[in-house]
């Protein structure tokens, strides 16, 4: 098992632009989420999904849409990026169905808007 | 929402000695307590976790205690090694996950001296 992938490692966007954070997981995981970390900030909620057709609003939700086609895949959009938005981007899934624990992260996407 | 405060935000201890990482969290409604690890420009890893009907969970060297009436629960690391070096995260979360499910603190730098 590959465990959670996320595409691109490094991005550089200036803003305004747009583009799409990929993640995918071959665990069979229902529930799926997307965090940002910055500097002194711990990690925090941006979007989650219970389950294929179902995502939700995180804590820090503005400026990021997701969607949920497939129980694999969770691309996190950023709709017009903003220098506010240049941070580290985890996905993470869980096999507690309906739940976060147990959180398998990607290896991360660190963004830098411009 | 939940808060979930941690200290130190950095601690420095000698190879061999115990570290002692603390928490506290504000909504006793929380009934689950993560710990993660992350090393350097890698992801998070969940080392220990413990429910709110456990007061206390071993494995090897590490240890989690929860004190459920002062709502606070620590982090220990006994006969600390090199590859202990990383920033800590605890967190909480409430029943079902969802928007405000799990709750991060901000990190704590565990630095070891050799």
């Amino acid at each position: 098992n590959a465990g959670v992938t996320q595409t691109p490692k490094f991005q550089v966007l200036k803003t305004g632009q747009s583009m799409t954070l990929q993640c995918a997981q071959d665990m069979n995981h229902e529930y799926m989420s997307w965090y940002r970390q910055d500097p002194g900030m711990g990690l925090r909620l941006i979007h989650y999904s219970v389950g294929a057709g179902i995502t939700d609003q995180g804590e820090v939700p503005n400026g990021y849409n997701v969607s949920r086609s497939t129980t694999e895949d969770f691309p996190l959009r950023l709709l017009s990026a903003a220098p506010s938005q240049t941070s580290v981007y985890f996905c993470a899934s869980s096999p507690t169905p309906a739940t976060n624990e147990k959180l398998f992260f990607g290896s991360g996407t660190q963004l830098s808007v411009l | 929402g939940e808060n979930v405060e941690q200290h130190p935000s950095t601690l420095s201890v000698q190879e061999g000695d115990s570290a002692v990482i603390k928490c506290t969290y504000s909504d006793s409604a929380s009934n689950y307590f993560p710990w993660y690890k992350q090393e350097l420009g890698k992801r998070p890893q969940l080392i220990i976790d413990i429910r709110s009907n456990v007061g206390e969970k071993k494995d090897q060297r590490i240890a989690v205690t929860l004190n459920k009436t002062a709502k606070h629960f620590s982090l220990h690391i006994t006969e600390t090694q090199p590859e202990d070096s990383a920033v800590y995260f605890c967190a909480a979360s409430k029943p079902g996950g969802g928007a405000d499910g799990l709750t991060f603190g901000k990190g704590t730098h565990l630095i070891i001296q050799p």
